[in-house]
């Protein structure tokens, strides 16, 4: 029930193409997902959040889009660079549980030039 | 930007042994958060500690594990009785416009258990 998947595990894409992840969540309670990005050696940093009661939200290059109906959102990279190599996970928050984050398994990207 | 500051960043211990991990939250944030990632894993929630007190804890996050906020600026993670299985990278984040807003996590500390 708590379970946040992640697709794909890993990703490699070309400089100037789009990377696509996706994520798929059960608990309808939710109400908050984050991506995060993270370099080797570093913390998670956020990235661009959704709530659910907006489809798309889109800062520069990344885009999420939600999908309430069947449980799943994506993070779309638009033009990747290499320095968008990165780990990328996908995760999902109840407030009322506390603010604990429920993380998808991770992508790792790699952007070739 | 303020930063969420954790030390040591590699910390290698004898199973067994005791073990304190330190975060220096974001200055005016309340809301504190340990997770642990271990390697080539997902990064998993252990404990939530709001106002002195653990707000929620994880079923991983045991007896053997306590945490503190010993005073105005520190925020630590203590493992008891390490054992192998707790290697892993422990993140802490906090935040701090109540519980909605966003998580920051600092660069972890990698706990070597031998």
């Amino acid at each position: 029930q708590q379970q946040v998947k992640q697709s794909p595990q890993s990703l490699i894409v070309q400089k100037g193409g789009i990377s696509i992840i996706n994520c798929a969540y059960e608990n309808t309670a939710f109400d908050y997902f984050p991506w995060y990005q993270q370099f080797p050696g570093k913390g998670p940093a956020l990235l661009i959040a959704i709530r659910p009661d907006v489809s798309e939200k889109k800062e520069g290059r990344f885009t999420i889009s939600f999908n309430k109906s069947a449980k799943q959102f994506s993070l779309h990279i638009m033009d990747s660079q290499p320095g968008d190599s990165a780990t990328y996970f996908c995760a999902a928050r109840t407030e009322a549980a506390g603010n604990k984050l429920t993380f998808g398994g991770g992508t790792r990207v790699l952007v070739k030039p | 930007e303020p930063e969420v500051t954790q030390t040591p960043s590699h910390q290698v211990t004898q199973m067994g042994q005791e073990v304190i991990l330190r975060c220096v939250p974001i200055s005016n944030h309340l809301y504190f958060y340990w997770y642990r990632q271990i390697l080539g894993q997902k990064v998993e929630f252990l404990v939530s500690f709001y106002n002195n007190e653990i707000s929620e804890k994880s079923e991983i996050f045991d007896d053997q594990f306590s945490v503190e906020r010993p005073d105005g600026s520190n925020f630590t993670l203590k493992i008891r009785s390490t054992k192998l299985e707790d290697s892993a990278m422990y993140f802490c984040a906090s935040t701090g416009q109540g519980t909605s807003g966003p998580q920051h996590f600092g660069d972890g500390t990698r706990l070597s258990i031998l």
